[in-house]
């Protein structure tokens, strides 16, 4: 069983804050990850992708992916009110679909 | 450049009656993904179809529920005889290659009377 894993939360943080959402996976195999936002009775919005070990940086967003230890993360840096959202975290491992973790609701307080 | 095109938004259908919901992948994207979300639960996987194939169908209720990708149209997801449990809104999501980014529909939200 293919799992993917995230705090539920909820996270709080203030107006300007850096806000910090975690990941792991239990398929060494997968090879692409994703970050989704997902607004109260919206679709999924995709925000971030990572393939390689390391960070990648995206404005205010930056995806961080630890393959070794499974474990991938977004950092929102000067989090804002519209920010406030849940952070859906995706795995695509052998192309056959993206699991989804169940998100991370994260509220920024003005 | 249009993304992925679901429709229709909102669909009531009494219990008995079937429902056809359309996906209209981004174009130049040949993967079509469907997921259906519960109100505050995560996305649930249904199928996930190439054009003219369904690559994987284990996230799907074997009654009922069927999924297809023709060549020429739109991706079908069709719920036979619909119960009220089968009221969720259904997300498409279409991608370019296996492991590469999928993009998501706007969603259609299933009521079930």
């Amino acid at each position: 069983q293919k799992e993917v894993e995230q705090n539920s939360g909820p996270l709080s943080v203030p107006e300007g804050a850096i806000a910090s959402l975690n990941c792991t996976y239990s398929d060494r195999g997968s090879q692409s990850f994703f970050w989704y936002r997902q607004y109260s009775g919206k679709s999924p919005e995709l925000i971030m992708f990572i393939y390689s070990n390391g960070d990648k940086e995206d404005g205010r967003f930056t995806a961080q992916l630890n393959k070794a230890s499974q474990y991938v993360s977004l950092l929102i840096r000067d989090s804002q009110p519209s920010d406030s959202a849940t952070y859906l975290c995706a795995v695509n491992g052998d192309g056959n679909q993206f699991y989804f973790g169940t998100g991370t609701s994260l509220t920024v307080i003005p | 450049n249009a993304g992925v095109m679901q429709n229709p938004r909102h669909l009531v259908r009494r219990r008995g009656q079937e429902a056809r919901l359309r996906c209209s992948p981004v174009k130049g994207h040949s993967h079509v993904y469907w997921y259906r979300q519960l109100p505050e639960e995560g996305l649930k996987f249904m199928v996930y179809l190439q054009k003219e194939n369904i690559i994987d169908e284990s996230g799907m209720p074997k009654e009922r529920f069927s999924a297809e990708f023709p060549k020429e149209g739109p991706s079908i997801l069709r719920i036979q005889q619909v119960v009220r449990g089968d009221s969720a809104a259904y997300f498409c999501a279409s991608s370019k290659n296996k492991n590469t980014e999928a993009f998501f529909g706007q969603g259609t939200r299933l009521t079930v009377v």
